[in-house]
């Protein structure tokens, strides 16, 4: 099993609204990234889980809320987003941040639109 | 900070024809890996193919093959016999490794490429 699997594919919310992101994994990788990714952009990196703690926030703002559950879960709580945080969100995985294993597997992103 | 730069926004080439997206980046580490990465219209990130900076060989993987000049900081990807599936935006990355671990991916800006029946 070699994917990252994300849910939903879709999601339509308020800027009022709590939502949740899911990422699921079960490759046994010990690293798991939320990327945001814009149009015709590359991916941004968000925050990156390391043997479930969180190792790098890249300033994200506080209404989005990560959360890794177990070595197989990553989640990315959302609360009154704006309207620019429309984008797809991409979940990936690797092994370990600390070995040479190094390939990061992506999910297939939850395209978000905030309304 | 480490950058990688795609000059070219856009390319295309003509079924069963040969590609090359080119790809620098910039970074005072010895230690790294790249990658190519390709993304289709469904929207994953699709592993396409890794070089280790270590490794003098140029890494392949059947159509796929890279041409690593470290000193030059060049990174490009060859796509021979393209196929109409190739047709999806290219993204190069960088990953800088050190004894505490390696850190996350960084990305260049993406080629888009079609390919043309």
């Amino acid at each position: 099993d070699t994917e990252v699997t994300q849910t939903p594919k879709h999601l339509v919310m308020g800027m009022t609204n709590k939502k949740s992101l899911k990422c699921e994994q079960h490759m046994g990788h010990r690293a798991m990234y939320w990327y945001k990714q814009k149009a015709k952009k590359p991916p941004e990196l968000m925050f990156v889980y390391s043997y479930e703690k969180l190792s790098i926030n890249e300033s994200v703002p506080s209404r989005f809320s990560p959360e890794c559950p177990n070595s197989s879960l990553l989640n990315l709580h959302l609360h009154a987003l704006q309207p620019e945080d429309s984008a797809l969100y991409l979940c990936a995985s690797s092994q370990d941040l600390a070995t040479g294993k190094t390939e990061a597997f992506f999910g297939q992103g939850t395209r978000l639109t905030v309304v | 900070a480490q950058t990688v730069t795609q000059s070219q926004p856009e390319m295309s080439v003509q079924e069963a024809e040969t590609v090359t997206l080119s790809c620098t980046y910039d970074t005072s580490e010895n230690n790294y890996y790249l990658f190519w990465y390709k993304q289709p219209p469904s929207r994953q990130m699709i592993l396409v193919i890794r070089q280790e900076a270590y490794k003098q060989q140029n890494a392949t993987e059947n159509r796929f093959s890279v041409n690593f000049q470290k000193a030059a900081k060049s990174f490009s990807l060859k796509i021979s016999d393209s196929q109409l599936g190739d047709t999806a935006m290219y993204f190069c990355a960088f990953m800088k490794h050190r004894g505490s671990g390696n850190t996350p991916l960084v990305f260049g800006k993406g080629t888009r490429l079609s390919v043309i029946a």
